[in-house]
């Protein structure tokens, strides 16, 4: 069964640093793998996401790795504001006849204060 | 171009009380799926759909049921309802059954049982 762990579970960094979310995954058998944000009491948004055969992805002030072979995936920011305080979810799309069956990590907690 | 759209996104029942969570994409996507995020656990899959007719379980299915008559809804209902289902409940759609384009969340229905 398809694990996958976030970490560190909580961040605060002043405002421009540069910081990285870690995701790792216990079953490499991926499809993709995709990287969410949710604001308090909010739904999910999309932020990145990285087809197994990609290395990296890159959306403005994020990237995105994978490494399928150790089993991890990290996002990075940079030049972090205090719009960017929310919380963090990867997500691990099984793929083949696991239709649709996202296993989520529980989340990294960023807070980025002025 | 809605997106996801739930309704209600608040609701208080009381125990042995059934209600339906509406669930409406407008983007043509395949497959549809029910998620309930709680404190600790993370997000789940109760149920999804790889198509109108096409229904499945996924993680937690037990205490609800769902259909899928149009491409467009994907109702999820609680026939008797108990403390246990107070969570909050996404929405996810795909384009494809792999979810080859990643997945849209819609904002959420925040359910307590009493």
């Amino acid at each position: 069964k398809q694990e996958v762990t976030q970490i560190p579970a909580a961040l605060s960094v002043p405002e421009g640093e540069n910081l990285v979310l870690n995701c790792s995954f216990t079953d490499s058998a991926i499809y993709n793998l995709q990287w969410f944000r949710q604001d308090p009491g909010k739904g999910l948004t999309s932020l990145l996401l990285i087809q197994s055969s990609q290395r990296e992805q890159t959306s403005g002030r994020l990237n995105a790795s994978l490494d399928k072979s150790s089993g991890r995936s990290t996002l990075y920011i940079a030049a972090s504001q205090p719009g960017d305080s929310a919380t963090y979810l990867c997500a691990a799309n099984a793929g083949g006849t696991s239709y649709g069956k996202l296993t989520f990590g529980q989340g990294t907690i960023l807070t980025v204060h002025p | 171009n809605a997106g996801v759209t739930q309704t209600p996104k608040f609701q208080v029942l009381k125990t042995g009380q059934s209600m339906t969570l509406q669930c409406a994409q407008d983007m043509n996507h395949e497959y549809m799926s029910w998620y309930r995020q709680d404190p600790g656990m993370g997000l789940r899959l109760i149920h999804y759909s790889v198509g109108a007719g096409i229904t499945d379980q996924g993680e937690v299915p037990n205490g609800y049921n769902v259909s899928r008559s149009t491409t467009e809804d994907f109702p999820l209902r609680l026939l008797s309802a108990a403390p246990s289902q107070t969570s909050v409940y996404f929405c996810a759609s795909s384009l494809t059954n792999r979810g080859n384009y990643g997945y849209t969340f819609g904002s959420g229905t925040r359910l307590t049982v009493v």
